[in-house]
């Protein structure tokens, strides 16, 4: 049973504008997210994450919020560049050492130049 | 920067083949993990391991076994290779201490034939 979900699977954005990712989980015990950025034939690199105590986290263009309530996390891009472009996972996991992360099924981001 | 380093890119067997995936840190992390990504399934987590001789099951275990004699390498093994092991094989590390991102080497496209 899938505890976080990518609904989306593909985004098309125009360069410049913001690029949002959506993101949702079932678990309440999840008190770490994290997203991650792939582009093809490379693994999968850290992008930005949020601990349950916050809100939102900032890190130049990207931002993470986190709706504890809804059980759902965004990333915004702004302004979204063609290099960009890659496919973008969140994650999750119930925070503390040696825990399992689980992650959604990814959403490719399209960067129109 | 951490490192995280996949003994192949590339990798093609036969049906019924015993294969080894080997995977080495630099960074003296505790905990590693071996994922394996597949379209619209996202990253699925077979094995991880918290301390040298130490395993766990992930998600979807069966078919695979694991072995981390020292820290800094975890194997994963498929015992009897089979065509819907067909996959994308990623590696990670973190450290383990509470809310670390895993660090992802650049996988292994491995084919089954």
């Amino acid at each position: 049973d899938q505890q976080v979900k990518q609904n989306s699977p593909s985004l098309s954005v125009q360069e410049g504008r913001i690029s949002i990712l959506n993101c949702d989980y079932t678990n309440s015990m999840f008190d770490y997210f994290l997203w991650y950025k792939k582009y093809p034939a490379e693994g999968p690199t850290f992008l930005i994450s949020i601990s349950s105590i916050k809100d939102k986290n900032e890190d130049g263009r990207f931002t993470v919020f986190l709706n504890k309530s809804a059980k759902h996390l965004s990333l915004h891009i702004v302004p979204s560049q063609p290099g960009d472009s890659a496919v973008y996972f969140c994650a999750a996991s119930e925070g503390g050492t040696g825990n399992q992360f689980y992650f959604g099924t990814g959403t490719s981001l399209t960067v129109i130049p | 920067d951490v490192k995280v380093t996949q003994s192949s890119r590339y990798l093609v067997k036969r049906t019924g083949e015993k294969v080894f995936l080997e995977c080495v840190q630099d960074m003296d992390h505790e905990n590693m993990f071996w994922y394996r990504q597949d379209p619209g399934l996202g990253l699925r987590l077979i094995y991880f391991s918290y301390d040298v001789k130490m395993k766990e099951k992930g998600d979807i275990p069966e078919g695979y076994s694991v072995s981390r004699e020292k820290k800094e390498r975890f194997s994963l093994i498929l015992e009897s290779a089979s065509t819907n092991q067909t996959s994308m094989y990623l590696c990670a590390s973190c450290r383990d201490s509470t809310n670390q991102p895993q660090h992802f080497g650049d996988g292994t496209r491995l084919s089954i034939l």
